[in-house]
């Protein structure tokens, strides 16, 4: 079936440590998101991608990173400089780039750094 | 910068009861305004997808209208179910995808 998947679903981090989540779709789109969802918040824009090997900061950027060197593979590096990292995180795709195209999302990875 | 706007930020209503959604943004340059319903714990599911030529879609029970012009754009309900319970967010599509802060709907047996 084509979709997005998002992996791993729940993730536990020592502060101080770099951990990267997985987001592969097969469904041939071009533009890739990464969004972050607090409690209570709508879905704040981290970065996004509009094509292979290009990327923009969306919002808020700061203690990420990011790579695109597959169409299918977007993944997000959450790191030690990101001062408030616990946050449910989602990663959707679209066909068509700025933001022309319908929006499909992944089912989320919920990091929580003790 | 463009800002989305939703209210009321919940609301409680009796099962049957139809009911509106609403949703505004600042910049009216945009290629289109989605819906989405997100249940707890769970990624977003797409409603509807106006594109900016058009001004209304419809899907079963849900009815999304888009007034560039004015900023605005709502969804209807029709006849509202238990199941409809959850969170509804929409996003404008422009150069970057921006949501509002979504709507907690709650429907009441």
């Amino acid at each position: 079936d084509g979709g997005i998947t998002q992996s791993p679903k729940y993730l536990f981090r020592k502060e101080g440590q770099n951990v990267t989540l997985s987001c592969e779709q097969n469904l041939n789109h071009d533009a890739m998101y990464w969004y972050r969802q607090d409690p209570g918040q709508g879905l704040r824009l981290i970065y996004y991608s509009q094509i292979v090997n290009d990327f923009q900061k969306g919002d808020i950027a700061e203690g990420y990173s990011v790579s695109r060197e597959k169409k299918e593979s977007f993944p997000l590096t959450v790191t030690s400089a990101q001062k408030n990292p616990t946050a449910f995180y989602l990663c959707a795709s679209s066909m068509y780039s700025r933001g022309t195209g319908e929006l499909f999302f992944g089912e989320g990875s919920r990091l929580t750094v003790l | 910068k463009q800002e989305v706007t939703q209210i009321p930020a919940a609301l409680s209503v009796p099962e049957g009861e139809n009911l509106v959604l609403n949703c505004s943004f600042t910049d009216s340059a945009i290629y289109n305004l989605q819906w989405f319903r997100q249940d707890p714990g769970k990624g977003l599911t797409s409603l509807l997808l106006i594109q900016s030529s058009q001004r209304e879609q419809t899907s079963g029970r849900l009815n999304a209208s888009l007034d560039k012009s004015s900023g605005r754009s709502t969804l209807y309900i029709a006849a509202s179910q238990p199941g409809d319970s959850a969170t509804y967010l929409c996003a404008v599509g422009d150069d970057k995808i921006i949501f509002g802060k979504g709507t907690r709907l709650h429907i009441l047996p």
